[in-house]
């Protein structure tokens, strides 16, 4: 079974810290993606990494950024926390190529910023 | 990627079969037809996918029409744990956003 597992089910930071979520996948697979979800605002794709050291910007990256130091770990960093980051962060992977390519989530975290 | 319509909710009775409809009328050749769920305050669980031809794997079926418009996922005997918010989505194989809708809440009863 793929299993990506982030480190931190719930987590409570105050405004202007520095916050690390983490995220590892055990199934090689080539991209990552971190998204947050909002009640009435669906899932919002913040960055992805088609491999490491490669990232890309979706659609949301703005007070976030990421790390891709090896295939494995994805990170999702935001520098100066601030509350209207309040929500559930969900990392997900999938392997690259043609034909039906499968995202795969965590559980979630949960992150409140007071 | 196509947009999805699903009703907002659904109940069934434990033990029963859940049948979960989606429609997809703008669906591409190269789109694929994916349903996960998710579980409150838990990340989405990926359920099936498919193409053209209806599919089968140890947790649902997934039933797609010939024309491609719609499609069907279906429990076959649903459990209480079975309840959660169903999302019915269409993405290319090679498309990172996936786009998720209200989806529909389905309520096993007991």
């Amino acid at each position: 079974d793929v299993k990506v597992t982030q480190s931190s089910r719930y987590l409570v930071k105050r405004t202007g810290e520095k916050v690390f979520l983490e995220c590892v996948q055990d199934m090689d697979h080539e991209n990552m993606f971190w998204y947050r979800q909002d009640p009435g605002l669906g899932l919002r794709l913040i960055y992805f990494s088609y491999d490491v050291k490669m990232k890309e910007k979706g659609d949301i990256p703005e007070g976030y950024s990421v790390s891709r130091e090896k295939k494995e770990r994805f990170s999702l960093i935001l520098e100066s926390a601030s509350t209207n980051q309040t929500s559930m962060y969900l990392c997900a992977s999938s392997a690259p190529g043609q034909g039906a390519n499968t995202i795969y989530f965590g559980e979630g975290s949960w992150l409140t910023v007071v | 990627d196509a947009k999805t319509t699903q009703p907002p909710s659904m109940d069934c009775a434990e033990g029963r079969a859940a049948n979960l409809p989606c429609n997809h009328s703008t669906i591409s050749g190269n789109e694929y037809v994916y349903w996960y769920r998710q579980i409150h305050s838990q990340g989405p669980q990926y359920i099936i996918h498919g193409l053209k031809n209806n599919e089968t794997n140890e947790m649902a079926s997934l039933i797609i029409t010939e024309d491609r418009k719609s499609s069907t996922l279906i429990l076959p005997h649903a459990t209480l744990r079975d309840t959660a918010v169903y999302y019915c989505i269409v993405r290319a194989s090679s498309g990172s956003r996936l786009t998720f809708g209200e989806g529909t809440q389905l309520t096993v009863n007991p």
